[in-house]
C-alpha cells in the first residue's frame, strides 16, 4: 500500500502567515488523485483539494494545492483564525486508499 | 444541503457484532459511491470499505475484510456497516462519507468501542 508521511507534524504560524504542508509518498500516486482535508477538534473533516490542485466546491482561494508523482504540498496563503486545525493528505490512485498521519497547524 | 446520520455505535465485547447505518439526504443518493472512514481515539484516519452506486461491487481495506461488510439499500438512502468479529482494534469513530475515493461530505461520526 501507498504510505503517505506528512511533514512537519506541527507548525507554529501566526494569523497572516503563509502555511506551507508538505505530504510525500511511498511511490507514485496515480493520475495525482491526491486530495487534502482539514479537521478541527470534535468535528468530521471537511474536503478541500482533490486531484492534486483542485478545490473542492466552496473552499477559500487562500487554499492551493500542487504537486505530481510523490511529493504534493498544500499551501494557505494567509492563516485565518478558523484555519487552526488538523490537515491529512489522503490518496486514491492505487487501492487501498491511504491518508497521511496529519499535519496540525497551532497558532503561534 | 448534503446531511449523513450516523447511528449504531455501542460498547461492544471482543468477538461481538454491531451494525452502523446511515441515512442520507440533501443529495440522490443511488448516484454516489459511498465510505466508511474510521478514526481511532486520538488517531489519524482510516478507509474501510466503498461501495458501488447499485452496490455491484464493494471494497475493504485488508484488516477488515472477512468481519465488516458494507451494504445500501438506495429506496432507503441507506448505508450500512455489519461489524462481526469485532476487535479492540475496530475502537473508533466511524464516518459515513459521501464519495468512493474523493470523500466530498462526512457525517458527524458513531463511536464503536470494542472492550470486555
Amino acid at each position: 500500500e501507498i504510505v503517505l508521511t506528512q511533514s512537519p507534524g506541527t507548525l507554529s504560524l501566526s494569523p497572516g502567515e503563509r502555511a506551507t504542508l508538505s505530504c510525500r509518498a511511498s511511490q507514485n500516486v496515480n493520475n495525482n488523485y491526491l486530495a487534502w482535508y482539514q479537521q478541527k477538534p470534535g468535528q468530521a473533516p471537511r474536503f478541500l483539494i482533490y486531484s492534486a490542485s483542485s478545490r473542492a466546491p466552496g473552499i477559500p482561494d487562500r487554499f492551493s494545492g500542487s504537486g505530481s508523482g510523490t511529493d504534493f504540498t498544500l499551501t494557505i496563503s494567509r492563516l485565518e483564525p478558523e484555519d487552526f486545525a488538523l490537515y491529512y493528505c489522503q490518496q486514491s490512485g492505487t487501492p487501498p486508499w491511504t491518508f497521511g498521519q496529519g499535519t496540525k497547524v497551532e497558532i503561534k | 444541503e448534503v446531511q449523513l446520520a450516523e447511528s449504531g455505535g455501542d460498547l461492544v465485547q471482543p468477538g461481538g457484532s454491531l451494525r452502523l447505518s446511515c441515512v442520507a439526504s440533501g443529495f440522490t443518493f443511488a448516484s454516489y459511491w459511498m465510505t466508511w472512514v474510521r478514526q481511532a481515539p486520538g488517531k489519524g484516519l482510516e478507509w474501510v470499505a466503498n461501495i458501488k452506486h447499485d452496490g455491484s461491487e464493494s471494497y475493504y481495506v485488508d484488516s477488515v475484510k472477512g468481519r465488516l461488510t458494507i451494504s445500501r439499500d438506495n429506496a432507503k438512502n441507506s448505508l450500512y456497516l455489519q461489524m462481526n468479529g469485532l476487535r479492540a482494534e475496530d475502537t473508533a469513530v466511524y464516518y459515513c462519507v459521501r464519495g468512493g475515493s474523493d470523500f466530498y461530505d462526512w457525517g458527524q461520526g458513531t463511536l464503536v468501542t470494542v472492550s470486555s
